[in-house]
C-alpha cells in the first residue's frame, strides 16, 4: 500500500474558525486530491493537485482552499469553518497518468459545532 | 454532466454469490474502478476494467460494457469480512481524476 496519511484523526472546531487539514505521501505520486465523503452523497472532489503549486478545483471547492509547495504535502484549508462542512475528508494520491488506481490515507472526522 | 448510480444497500447471505451493478453517464471515460470501503476506514482498490469484458481477480470479479454504461462487481463464495461498502468509480478522460458513485452497503449475514 501506498505511504500516506493524514492529520489530525479527528478534530471539533467552532463555526468561523479556519481549519488546516494535512496530508503526506511518501510514494512520490504526482496527482493529490481531496474528498469528503458524506451520507447518501459518497465521495465528492474538492480540489486536486498536478504537482506542486499546480492545484485545481473540483465538484465542492466553494470554501476550501488547497496549497502544494512539496510533492509530499498537500494541505486543505477551510477557510471559515460552518456546519455544513462537518464530514469525514480523505486524501488520495496517484502516479503518473498511466498509473491506474488512487490510494486513500485514513480519513479526517471534522465536526463544525 | 457526471452522473453515476448503485442500489444503496444489499444483503446476501455467507457463502452466496452477490452482483453489484453500476451505470454511469459521464462526460469522459478512461476505465472503472471499484474500491472496497468498511466502516470508519479508507476505501482500498479491488479492481479496474478499461476494456469491455470480465476481469477476475480470485473471489471478485468486475465487469464492463462500455456501450451501455455498465458494470458489475461480483463476489463468489461470501464471507463475513466483505460485508463493507462497495464504490464504482469512473476515470476522466485525461486518467487524473475520479468521479465516485455513492455507495453500495453489503451486509453478509451468517
Amino acid at each position: 500500500d501506498a505511504g500516506i496519511t493524514q492529520s489530525p484523526r479527528h478534530k471539533v472546531t467552532e463555526t468561523g474558525t479556519p481549519v488546516t487539514l494535512r496530508c503526506h505521501q511518501t510514494e512520490n505520486h504526482r496527482y493529490m486530491y481531496w474528498y469528503r465523503q458524506d451520507p447518501g452523497h459518497g465521495l465528492r472532489l474538492i480540489h486536486y493537485s498536478y504537482g506542486v503549486k499546480d492545484t485545481d478545483k473540483g465538484e465542492v471547492s466553494d470554501g476550501y482552499s488547497v496549497s502544494r509547495s512539496k510533492t509530499e504535502d498537500f494541505l486543505l484549508t477551510l477557510e471559515s469553518a460552518t456546519s455544513s462542512q462537518t464530514s469525514v475528508y480523505f486524501c488520495a494520491s496517484k502516479g503518473e497518468p498511466g498509473g491506474t488506481e488512487a490510494f486513500f490515507g485514513q480519513g479526517t472526522r471534522l465536526t463544525v459545532v | 454532466g457526471q452522473n453515476i448510480d448503485q442500489p444503496t444497500e444489499m444483503t446476501a447471505t455467507e457463502g452466496a454469490i452477490v452482483q453489484i451493478n453500476c451505470t454511469y453517464q459521464t462526460s469522459g471515460f478512461n476505465g472503472l474502478f471499484w474500491y472496497q470501503q468498511h466502516a470508519g476506514e479508507a476505501p482500498t482498490f479491488l479492481s479496474y476494467n478499461v476494456l469491455d469484458g470480465l476481469e477476475e481477480k480470485g473471489r471478485f470479479s468486475s465487469f464492463l460494457s462500455r456501450s451501455k454504461g455498465y458494470s458489475y462487481l461480483l463476489l463468489k463464495e461470501l464471507q463475513m469480512k466483505d460485508s463493507a461498502s462497495y464504490l464504482c468509480a469512473v476515470r476522466d478522460n485525461y486518467g487524473q481524476n475520479f468521479v465516485f458513485g455513492p455507495g453500495t452497503r453489503l451486509s453478509v449475514l451468517p
